[in-house]
């Protein structure tokens, strides 16, 4: 159960696009769209911004989005703003039935 | 309005036991998978356990298996997390969220301290 590889940062300029990757294996990103993309801003608890590879929840800006391609999916957000400041994690469903998280990266709006 | 509330954090000795709880409402609590995620501080998140709708179907991280119990009771919209064994490395908020796949609600998370 290793932990998903994410970038440790990932920064921007407002208006800007940045995009985060998250690299598994085939038995978790690259098996199934069980993929799913979290928000947390400090103290806070997580809030979900992506789920099944590229879905977005109803409230959830469209600048964000999700794909994946082979064992790598990827959150891009288009038009970044101030407030998306934060830790991004991804999550994806494994062939052990089990759950992963990515180890996390943080963006900062320059 | 869905709301989780988790509650029975606090400080424990190494090799001590603990019970979370995590009270739902606003939602039919038995049509959900639920789960418990753990972030250590200043760490990423550690998902922890899952439980089935009807209890089912149960897993585990390999970090807790054989010390953590989850469970939940239907009858009292709650999901329950047995922690025995305890060791620093425990120390984490943890959070319970619902959900099979993907986790749409999340609760504000009670944290777990285990020190001497």
């Amino acid at each position: 159960q290793s932990a998903l590889t994410q970038p440790a940062s990932v920064s921007g300029s407002p208006g800007q696009s940045i995009t985060i990757s998250c690299t598994g294996t085939s038995s978790d990103v690259g098996g199934y769209n069980y993929v799913s993309w979290y928000q947390q801003h400090p103290g806070k608890a997580p809030k979900l911004m992506i789920y099944e590879v590229s879905n977005r929840p109803s409230g959830v800006p469209d600048r964000f989005s999700g794909s994946k391609s082979g064992n790598t999916a990827s959150l891009t957000i288009s038009g970044l703003q101030a407030e998306d400041e934060a830790d991004y994690y991804c999550s994806s469903y494994t062939s052990s039935s089990t759950y992963v998280f990515g180890t996390g990266t943080k963006v900062t709006v320059l | 309005e869905v709301q989780l509330v988790e509650s029975g954090g606090g400080l424990v000795k190494p090799g001590g036991s603990l019970r979370l709880s995590c009270a739902a409402s606003g939602f039919t609590f038995s049509s959900y998978s639920m789960n418990w995620v753990r972030q250590a501080p200043g760490k990423g998140l550690e998902w922890v356990s899952s439980i089935s709708s009807s209890s089912s179907y149960i897993y585990y991280a390999d970090s807790v298996k054989g010390r953590f119990t989850i469970s939940r009771d239907n009858a009292k919209n709650s999901l329950y997390l047995q922690m025995n064994s305890l060791r620093a490395e425990d120390t984490a908020v943890y959070y319970c969220a619902r959900g099979s796949g993907w986790y749409w609600y999340w609760g504000q998370g009670t944290l777990v301290t285990v020190s001497s």
